[in-house]
């Protein structure tokens, strides 16, 4: 069973940074494209980032380009998110997933929430 | 990096057919037939319904249909029943590989 299990979230003060990991299980992690999207409380999905599975490509959402860093560990069957220069804006769930289909997500984790407020 | 343009409600009695746009550009939707469909029902995460544009995962019953015409996209939901009252997201490969989900519709089941 493809399971995906994030940590890391919290309370954050704006500027502070956080680093969310995602531990994976029930596939070969190594085979697939993985990411991050996220969604702000009572807002609508949106993608942050994208990594593929042998790190070469990296993508992300123009608004956080420049302050968040996706890295994985195949070894360790783990995704990363170091966030760091953290808004207010970026409050929000953030969910790991794995893009499984051609360009469609098939699994998603519970989530992590992010709060940054002062 | 705009979100995708969806109507914000969409509402419909059950046994009708309901059909939510997805409204992109020709560097997203209309550029590749990466375009994918979510349902997410409240305090739940989403599940995917259809990917390139007509495809279903397998379990995904054939009442959920997709398509697309130029730069706009559309689920069609068939014989609407009770538990489609849901959140809908499209999402859409850009041409520079990032991707941008869609605003989101409220589906109601009157």
């Amino acid at each position: 069973e493809v399971q995906l299990v994030e940590s890391g979230g919290g309370l954050v003060q704006p500027g502070g940074s956080l680093r969310l990991s995602c531990a994976a299980s029930g596939f070969i992690f190594s085979n697939y494209w993985m990411g991050w999207v996220r969604q702000s409380p009572g807002k609508g999905l949106e993608w942050v980032a994208n990594i593929r599975k042998d790190e070469l490509e990296i993508y992300y959402v123009d608004s956080v380009k420049g302050r968040f860093i996706v890295s994985r560990d195949n070894a360790r069957s783990s995704l990363y998110l170091q966030m760091s220069s953290l808004r207010v804006d970026d409050t929000a769930v953030y969910f790991c997933v794995r893009w499984g289909l051609r360009g469609a997500v098939d699994y998603w984790g519970q989530g992590s929430l992010v709060t940054v407020s002062s | 990096q705009s979100a995708l343009t969806q109507p914000a409600s969409v509402s419909g009695s059950p046994g009708q057919s309901i059909t939510i746009s997805c409204a992109g550009a020709s560097s997203d939707v209309g550029a590749y037939n990466f375009v994918s469909w979510y349902q997410q029902h409240p305090g739940k995460t989403p599940k995917i319904i259809i990917f390139e544009v007509t495809d279903r995962p397998s379990g995904v019953p054939d009442r959920f249909s997709g398509s697309k015409s130029g730069n706009t996209a559309s689920l069609t939901i068939s014989g609407l029943q009770a538990e489609d009252d849901a959140d809908y997201y499209c999402c859409s490969k850009r041409t520079d590989s990032a991707y941008v989900f869609g605003t989101g519709t409220k589906v109601t089941v009157l």
